[in-house]
């Protein structure tokens, strides 16, 4: 079974400044997706980002980026320019498979805070 | 973009009565339907998935018979928590999937939170 893991259960970081978060996970297939969720308090999950495995290129979305490396089945986030409305439970998930329409297995979760 | 919606989005109930939660997609047909449940700072934990007009698939350790899943349209899933117990309280949420031709994504309801008493 594939498992995903977030080994940070909380980070911190300055407004306006960058904070990583890390993600791993592990899996015997080629074909997968790649996923960080953002969870705020009112428990809407949020799409952030996502990257298809077949991708190179790491995926951008504004402020928030990918740092994919298959070979290592590391997934990390960085986020820049922290804002306030960035604190949020953050969630790395994976869907194996050719489309995004498959069970999400999800990392145990990063609480972020971010200081003004 | 795509809205999910549950309904309700808070319930209380009492030991041993039964809990219907809809979740519908409003703007699109969903193929495919996802039932999670969070307890408590933790994180989603698939409970089954749904396909219209099939059985849903439930995970292992997820009792199909406590844990009733009716795919009745495409746009429309229930979950039912029959005989509810306290150990049942929990912040369930589904997903909704229209396929690879809509920006081939997950659609996440609000998620409605469970207290049995």
């Amino acid at each position: 079974a594939q498992t995903v893991t977030q080994s940070q259960p909380e980070m911190s970081v300055q407004e306006a400044e960058t904070v990583t978060l890390s993600c791993t996970y592990d899996t015997s297939e080629s074909d997968y997706y790649l996923f960080w969720y953002k969870q705020p308090p009112s428990r809407q999950m949020i799409l952030v980002i996502r990257q298809e495995a077949y991708k190179q290129q790491n995926a951008t979305e504004n402020r928030f980026s990918v740092n994919f490396q298959k070979a290592a089945k590391s997934f990390s986030l960085k986020i820049s320019d922290s804002q306030l409305g960035d604190a949020a439970m953050y969630f790395c998930a994976y869907s194996e498979g050719g489309n995004a329409g498959n069970m999400l297995t999800f990392g145990g979760g990063t609480r972020l805070m971010v200081k003004p | 973009g795509a809205v999910v919606s549950q309904h309700p989005s808070w319930v209380i109930c009492k030991s041993g009565t039964s809990v219907k939660i809809e979740c519908r997609s409003l703007d699109f047909q969903a193929t495919t339907m996802f039932w999670y449940r969070q307890f408590p700072k933790q994180s989603l934990m698939l409970m089954a998935t749904s396909n219209e007009g099939s059985k849903a698939t439930y995970e292992q350790g997820v009792e199909k018979d406590k844990f009733l899943i009716n795919h009745a349209s495409l746009t429309l899933s229930t979950l039912t928590v029959t005989s509810a117990h306290p150990e049942d309280s929990s912040f369930y949420i589904c997903s909704s999937y229209p396929g690879t031709g809509r920006s081939d994504t997950q659609y996440f309801g609000p998620g409605t939170r469970l207290t049995v008493l």
